[in-house]
């Protein structure tokens, strides 16, 4: 088992591209996350699907979009990258959203110029 | 309300101490709480949890004590080693997510 497979692992973006960033897990989970991660910030939710069929705004969701393409699959869109947009992304997953335990994937490293 | 505060921001223990990271929370909805281990270039892990009618947790070295009345919950690492300095978070789970502490960085010298 993969667990968490997110794509790319690292990226650079000029300001103002667009990119796609890739998540998909093979756990059979319903609820699936996107956080960013900055120094001394610890892990701030974009966006999350409770089940499939479902997203939500999470703390920091400005300029981002999210789309459930399935149930093991959900991707995080930057329309127009902004320097602001630098940071590590994890996507998780969780079975169960009483207990919320959460699995991650390795991130992806994004750097926008 | 949804805040959990972590302390200490950064921390270094000699090799056989004992580690101790605090957490505080405000919203007594909250009805888990997990810590998540996190090495550098890595996604977090989770290490263990708690529920709230629970006061103290153990596997191996670890031990998280709740204190439910206080409002905050703490992990222990006993008998730290150098394999142990990584970042930890606290967290609390409530409404389909999860809220997160800012972590610590742990420093085991050997």
């Amino acid at each position: 088992n993969a667990g968490v497979t997110q794509t790319p692992k690292f990226q650079v973006l000029k300001t103002g591209q667009s990119m796609t960033l890739q998540c998909a897990q093979d756990m059979n989970h319903n609820s699936m996350y996107w956080y960013r991660q900055d120094p001394g910030m610890g892990l701030r939710l974009i966006y999350y699907s409770a089940s499939e069929g479902t997203t939500d705004k999470g703390e920091v969701p400005n300029g981002y979009n999210v789309s459930r393409l399935n149930k093991r699959e959900f991707s995080l869109r930057l329309e127009s990258a902004a320097p602001s947009q630098t940071s590590v992304y994890f996507c998780a997953s969780a079975r169960e959203v009483s207990k919320n335990i959460q699995y991650f994937g390795a991130g992806t490293r994004l750097s926008v110029l | 309300q949804q805040q959990v505060k972590q302390s200490p921001q950064s921390l270094i223990v000699q090799k056989g101490g004992i580690s101790i990271i605090n957490c505080a929370y405000e919203n007594t909805a909250f009805d888990y709480f997990p810590w998540y281990q996190q090495f550098p270039g890595k996604g977090p892990a989770l290490l263990i949890a708690i529920r709230p009618d629970v006061s103290e947790k153990k596997e191996g070295r670890f031990t998280i004590s709740f204190n439910k009345s206080a409002k905050q919950f703490s992990l222990h690492i006993m008998d730290s080693q150098p394999g142990d300095s990584a970042t930890y978070f606290c967290a609390a789970s409530g409404n389909y997510q999860l809220i997160w502490g800012a972590g610590t960085k742990l420093i085991i010298k050997p």
